[in-house]
């Protein structure tokens, strides 16, 4: 299977919640980064994985973490969820040394 | 210092005309720089990259000029089509591999 996936696409959650958002990387791809994006902004990045260590983090606070699997799937959850957490939340992956390929993302709404 | 600024916010361009969206950045470390094209509930998706050893690069209707001693990088669309209608970023990153600082974000409307 070629491309990111991630799951899910959209998803509504209260304030003071937990979220888990997953991502499957592209085959072959060790790598892998978050990022959100506001409404109208660009990316901004959150952290990176690679051979499921964290390899770089972003001005995110510590209830944003993530996890890599031996598969080098991803999972990032964020605790204690704000409104202004609402997002879409981008997953992407690469084989280091070369460009990153970004999923579709999950849009996040915080209510 | 890590910031990529971008520019214009939103353009609009009639079919067949040069679209051209700028970039200036500060980090001079920054040895990577890409251009996204993201489409509404896409993510961004790679169009065209460059590296600072060269001052342009070519792809189709898409050319990236760079202009090292100013630190600043643009990306022109030739011949510009309605499918072309998307946001497109700007971004920077210490190699290939590392985090991307995305500018942020020029809205392109390709008119018939």
């Amino acid at each position: 299977e070629t491309g990111v996936t991630q799951s899910p696409t959209h998803l509504i959650k209260t304030r003071g919640q937990q979220v888990t958002l997953r991502c499957s990387s592209q085959s072959g791809h060790n790598t892998v980064s978050w990022y959100q994006q506001a409404l109208g902004q660009g990316p901004q990045f959150i952290f990176q994985y690679y051979r499921e260590e964290e390899n770089g983090r972003g001005n995110f606070p510590p209830r944003f973490s993530g996890l890599q699997f031996p598969n080098y799937s991803s999972e990032l959850n964020v605790n204690a969820l704000e409104l202004d957490d609402s997002a879409l939340y981008l997953c992407a992956s690469s084989d280091r040394g070369y460009g990153y390929t970004f999923g579709s993302g999950t849009r996040l709404t915080v209510v | 210092q890590q910031q990529v600024k971008q520019s214009p916010q939103s353009l609009i361009v009639q079919k067949g005309g040069i679209s051209i969206i700028n970039c200036a950045y500060e980090n001079t470390a920054f040895d990577y720089f890409p251009w996204y094209q993201q489409f509404p509930g896409k993510g961004p998706a790679l169009l065209i990259a460059i590296r600072p050893d060269v001052s342009e690069k070519k792809e189709g209707r898409f050319t990236i000029s760079f202009n090292k001693s100013a630190k600043q990088f643009s990306l022109h669309i030739m011949d510009s089509q309605p499918g072309d209608s998307a946001t497109y970023f700007c971004a920077a990153s210490i190699n290939q591999g590392g985090k991307l600082i995305f500018g942020q974000g020029t809205e392109l409307s390709v008119k018939p």
